[in-house]
């Protein structure tokens, strides 16, 4: 069974510019949740999507979105890059909102 | 508030020790779960073990070993006989289920335990 994939692995921006990332998560699991790693803060939990639906969101600004599509695809944006969104961006998986989750590799977003 | 606090930093050991990593957390909830995740320099969490919090029973998997201790808010992790392939950062994690209608998917983790094990 293949596990969740991140799109972009790799990502260069400029400050002011906005992102997309994109995770599939593994076939059958409808719950994706996104997650920013940085050396200062750690693993900071930025929302869990289920059935297309936001279902709970960590403490980070507007400029932070996501979105959920049908066939449990994710994607998050982020507008208006800052220096300080430098970070690894985690996506994980789980089959719903009551199990452990998967993650993947990340995409790794450098603000220049 | 919930917490999650890995005191060990960084452990280095040889091959072939035995390594406890330590993880105390802190949540005003009855019903919660506990993770462990393993972060390899590829940088993809590996999910190791969930735990929820009417199940005290300790847990043994190969090299691997839980103490779960909710009178002192501990969940720690044992790995007998260190392998190089653990060399890893290894993070403990809680999700508040009840606050979240049964979602897990808010992880709180904690700041993470780098181990190096040495040949």
């Amino acid at each position: 069974k293949a596990g969740v994939t991140q799109t972009p692995r790799y990502l260069i921006k400029t400050r002011g510019q906005q992102v997309t990332l994109s995770c599939s998560p593994i076939s059958g699991h409808r719950s994706v949740s996104w997650y920013q790693q940085t050396p200062g803060q750690g693993l900071q939990f930025l929302f869990e999507y289920f059935s297309e639906t936001q279902r709970n969101k960590g403490n980070f600004p507007g400029r932070f979105s996501g979105r959920q599509f049908s066939n449990s695809r994710s994607e998050m944006n982020v507008s208006t890059l800052e220096l300080g969104d430098s970070a690894l961006y985690l996506c994980a998986s789980s089959r719903d909102t009551t199990y452990e989750q998967y993650f993947g590799p990340g995409t790794r977003l450098t603000v220049t | 508030a919930q917490k999650v606090t890995q005191a060990q930093t960084e452990i280095s050991v040889v091959e072939k020790e035995d390594v406890t990593l330590d993880c105390v957390y802190e949540t005003r909830d009855t019903t919660y779960y506990l993770f462990w995740y393993k972060q390899p320099p590829s940088g993809e969490l590996v999910f190791l073990i969930r735990r929820n919090s009417f199940d005290e029973q300790n847990e043994i998997s190969g090299r691997y070993s839980w103490n779960f201790q909710k009178s002192t808010s501990s969940f720690n992790f044992t790995i007998t006989a260190s392998q190089v392939v653990d060399s890893a950062v290894y993070f403990c994690a809680l999700s508040e289920a009840r606050n979240y209608g049964g979602s897990q998917g808010n992880l709180i983790f904690g700041k993470g335990t780098k181990l190096s094990v040495k040949p």
